[in-house]
């Protein structure tokens, strides 16, 4: 079955430590994406990768890094920098549709805690 | 102003109840717009994507009224399953940006 694979579901952390999540698709999708969900407030896109070896900050990448060394995987590392890490974090593909956007498919998520 | 923006809720019907969302947008530009559910602490999944001309499918009915940048969803027949939180997505500059969500809970 095709879908989108991240982990782990849960992390807690120590602060001044940094940590990645592994996002993982075999949708065949080009385009990759992570957002921050917090209580009471939408979806925030924290960075986004168009295509492989190429990625861009979203609207909160302050804190957050990305790589994108192969199309199948997009990894989020949360670093120390990041004042504010304690969120549910969601990765998320798509086919781009004719005006670059088009149907997100989310993994289920990884829920940080900052200690 | 927010780009996208949504009435938080929680929405309480009974069961059988028609109920309706509202999500105003910012950017006259958009091209696509969407519905997605989320439940408690799950990731979101696509309710309905949002057309011009408005669409069906099964109890639930979206459109877009363009010339007030707002798009709705309205939920027929309401049953228990359908307690969740809607959110709205719009696309705008070439991302999706999404709406805080409406909280809606149907009960018996």
């Amino acid at each position: 079955d095709g879908g989108i694979t991240q982990s782990p579901k849960y992390l807690f952390r120590k602060e001044g430590q940094n940590v990645t999540l592994s996002c993982e698709q075999n949708l065949n999708h080009d385009a990759m994406y992570w957002y921050r969900q917090d209580p009471g407030q939408g979806l925030r896109l924290i960075y986004y990768s168009q295509i492989v070896n190429d990625f861009q900050k979203g609207d909160i990448a302050e804190g957050y890094s990305v790589s994108r060394e192969k199309k199948e995987s997009f990894p989020l590392t949360v670093t120390s920098a990041q004042k504010n890490p304690t969120a549910f974090y969601l990765c998320a593909s798509s086919i781009p549709g004719g005006d670059g956007t088009g149907e997100l498919f989310f993994g289920e998520g990884s829920r940080l805690t900052v200690l | 102003r927010k780009e996208v923006e949504q009435d938080p809720g929680p929405f309480n019907v009974p069961e059988g109840a028609t109920v309706a969302f509202n999500c105003t947008y910012s950017n006259s530009a958009s091209q696509s717009f969407f519905w997605y559910r989320q439940d408690c602490r799950k990731e979101p999944k696509l309710l309905m994507s949002v057309y011009s001309s408005g669409n069906e499918d099964g109890r639930f009915t979206a459109q877009l009224n363009r010339a007030s940048q707002y798009i709705s969803l309205l939920i027929r027949d309401s049953k228990l399953s359908d307690s969740a939180t809607y959110l709205c997505v719009v696309e705008s500059f070439q991302k999706l940006v999404f709406g805080t969500g409406t909280r809606l809970l149907v009960s018996p």
